[in-house]
């Protein structure tokens, strides 16, 4: 069975700080990886996908995201958070279906 | 390109009465998806399809039905509604196109979301 988890519920940078947003999966194979965002009343924006070939994977709005087997994990980066980057971010894995964390929502200091 | 459309946007229903939620597709994809999104849990999967024609559960069925009588839409179906079905639901829509070294890729789009309250 598939499985997504996202140990952080709720995370607060700072404008201009680094962030990294943690992902784990459980699949029997190698799986499909996708993060979306979603903003207030809004809903779900790709932000990028990993299919196979280079496990570091660029994505729109600046955001990466790099693939490790090893601890299956596929963790979401950005050098420099913006304040309109303040949204719930999911992970999802697609193996049999399409599985969803249960998101972290992202606040964003001034 | 309008791409996945839900309607309506929000309803309030009292419980034991029934309702239908429309998504429509314009994008000629072959699956078709029904979420509800509660907190602290992202998004479960009700029902899904993939065809026109089929229809599929998910992990969370139970007091919901769907119809897929044309590829465009999908339709969910709330027979008896339950205060337990107050929720958000997302539709999504997807196409599974080959890539380079076997495998299908598999990325879905959404809705902007219907707010359901069952009081």
């Amino acid at each position: 069975a598939q499985s997504v988890t996202q140990p952080d519920i709720h995370i607060t940078v700072s404008e201009g700080a680094s962030l990294e947003l943690r992902c784990n999966y459980s699949y029997g194979a190698t799986p499909y990886l996708f993060w979306y965002v979603q903003s207030p009343g809004q809903g779900l924006q790709l932000l990028l996908k990993y299919f196979s070939g280079d496990t570091l994977v660029q994505g729109i709005k600046g955001f990466e995201a790099e693939f490790k087997r090893s601890q299956s994990s596929f963790n979401l980066r950005k050098p420099s958070v913006h304040w309109s980057d303040a949204a719930e971010y999911f992970c999802a894995v697609y193996g049999q279906n399409f599985v969803f964390g249960p998101g972290t929502r992202l606040s964003v200091l001034p | 390109n309008a791409g996945v459309t839900q309607t309506p946007k929000f309803r309030v229903l009292k419980t034991g009465q029934s309702m239908t939620l429309l998504c429509a597709q314009d994008m000629n994809h072959e699956y078709m998806y029904w979420y509800r999104q509660d907190p602290g849990m992202g998004l479960r999967l009700i029902h899904y399809s993939v065809g026109e024609g089929t229809t599929a559960k998910g992990e969370v069925p139970d007091g919901y039905n769907v119809s897929r009588l044309k590829k465009q839409n999908f339709l969910l179906g709330l027979e008896s509604a339950a205060p337990s079905q107050t929720s958000v639901y997302f539709c999504a829509s997807s196409s599974t196109t080959s890539i380079a070294g076997g495998g299908l890729k598999n990325i879905q789009y959404f809705g902007a979301g219907t707010r359901l309250s069952v009081l």
